[in-house]
């Protein structure tokens, strides 16, 4: 079981770009959600997918979009990065909707210069 | 809204020592609640867990009870060892989903 799986592990970017992270869930696993995690904080969460539709969305603003494709996996993209989208972009994933038992990526290090 | 709130560190504790690390929480409802630690470079690994009030969660030798009446959910461990160093975070689920609210985490130093 390959877990939970990142792409890419580090990145770096220019304000005013684009990015787009991938993560593909652990096996079994229906319902992917993604956190931000700026240095020496706790996660905070940006949105939930399940079903391929947004389900739950945190305080982020509309530059951050994501999409859950048939078989799971799922895509987060940052429009118009700003220096402060510098993070740590982890994401999780469960069984069902409502299970709180999710596990962990190892994150994609995004930084923005 | 939904806040948890947990001790700052670093901690630094000699093996064999034992470790309290404090989490207090606010929420709506009966939340859930969590303990994660993330190992340097790596992702989060759920620790423990407890869903309802008066449930301990235990793994690895770790412990937490879910303490309704003082909104806690305290870590401890009875003696730690130089491989539980890492930053240790506290978590809470409250809504029909599975949405994480975490503290900011609290960083554990065993030395030797």
């Amino acid at each position: 079981d390959a877990g939970v799986t990142q792409s890419p592990t580090h990145l770096i970017k220019t304000r005013g770009q684009q990015v787009t992270l991938r993560c593909s869930p652990k096996s079994g696993h229906d319902t992917v959600s993604w956190y931000q995690q700026a240095l020496g904080q706790g996660p905070q969460f940006i949105f939930q997918y399940y079903e391929e539709e947004e389900r739950q969305r945190g305080n982020f603003p509309d530059r951050f979009s994501g999409h859950q494709f048939p078989n799971y996996s799922s895509e987060l993209n940052v429009n118009a990065l700003l220096l402060g989208d510098s993070a740590l972009y982890l994401c999780a994933s469960s069984k069902g909707q409502l299970n709180t038992e999710a596990f962990f990526g190892q994150g994609t290090r995004l930084t923005v210069v | 809204g939904d806040s948890v709130t947990q001790m700052e560190g670093p901690v630094t504790l000699s093996e064999e020592a034992f470790l309290t690390i404090n989490c207090t929480y606010t929420a709506t409802g009966y939340p859930s609640l969590f303990w994660y630690v993330q190992y340097p470079g790596e992702g989060l690994q759920l620790l423990l867990k407890a869903t309802k009030a008066d449930d301990k969660g235990s793994n690895k030798g770790f412990e937490a009870t879910y303490r309704k009446e003082t909104t806690s959910f305290h870590l401890e461990k009875g003696s730690v060892q130089v491989s539980d160093s890492a930053v240790y975070f506290c978590a809470l689920s409250s809504n029909a989903g599975n949405m994480l609210t975490f503290g900011g985490g609290t960083r554990l130093m065993v030395k030797p």
